[in-house]
């Protein structure tokens, strides 16, 4: 079974302020979703990696994916508020023509 | 396209009673998953379709839960005789088939067993 494991598991911060959270495997994944889930509904994608190496941007936000695809990382510069929430990443299983494993997050505070 | 629905966005049932809920996807995806999520955990998979074929079901699933999906278009979740273990939110997800399997998620229905 791939596992996914996201750290840290909580994270406050001060508005301003630059952070990192990650998602490790010691599988390889084809692919890996970010996702952002706020209290009460369903997760959001962020964006998908699928190259070794690959930096993909999102205004504020890169991601970046392991050279091995065994891990990726979500970087925030300058946090706002708007930006708190759960972060998920998530993979395609092995040999799974579709379903997908899911980290258990890390939930990011971000204090005005 | 307004995206992933799901209905209703909140139960609350009394253990022994059954449930139904309903996932409607983005029009054009062909599959369908079914996840539940608990307080501190990521999403757990259920199930998923492929058109109306239910290609995978979790061993997590007791034969208590099942889904359809009848013309390959919305889906249904029941879960007969809840039990307190069984709240959770549970979370509806489509895609179209492929390898990146970018999943688009509803707002999950709330589901409290008391």
């Amino acid at each position: 079974t791939q596992l996914l494991e996201q750290s840290p598991q909580f994270l406050s911060i001060q508005e301003g302020e630059n952070l990192t959270v990650y998602c490790n495997s010691s599988s390889v994944f084809s692919s890996l979703q970010w996702y952002r889930q706020e209290p009460g509904e369903g997760p959001v994608l962020l964006v998908t990696v699928v190259t070794g190496g690959e930096v993909k941007k999102l205004k504020r936000l890169t991601f970046q994916f392991g050279d091995a695809r065994k891990d990726s990382s979500l970087h925030i510069t300058a946090a706002q508020p708007g930006d708190t929430g759960l972060y998920l990443c998530a993979g395609p299983s092995n040999g799974n023509a579709g379903k997908s494993t899911f980290g258990d997050g890390t939930t990011l505070t971000v204090k005005p | 396209d307004t995206g992933v629905s799901q209905n209703p966005r909140h139960k609350i049932t009394k253990r022994g009673q059954n449930v139904t809920f309903r996932c409607d996807p983005i029009s054009e995806h062909n599959r369908l998953y079914w996840y539940r999520q608990t307080l501190g955990q990521g999403p757990e998979f259920l199930t998923y379709f492929q058109n109306e074929a239910q290609l995978e079901k979790s061993r997590l699933l007791s034969d208590r839960f099942s889904a359809e999906r009848p013309k390959g278009s919305f889906s249904t979740l029941e879960i007969q005789r809840t039990e307190q273990g069984d709240s959770a939110m549970y979370l509806c997800a489509s895609s179209l088939a492929g390898a990146m399997r970018e999943q688009y998620f509803g707002p999950g229905t709330r589901l409290t067993v008391t």
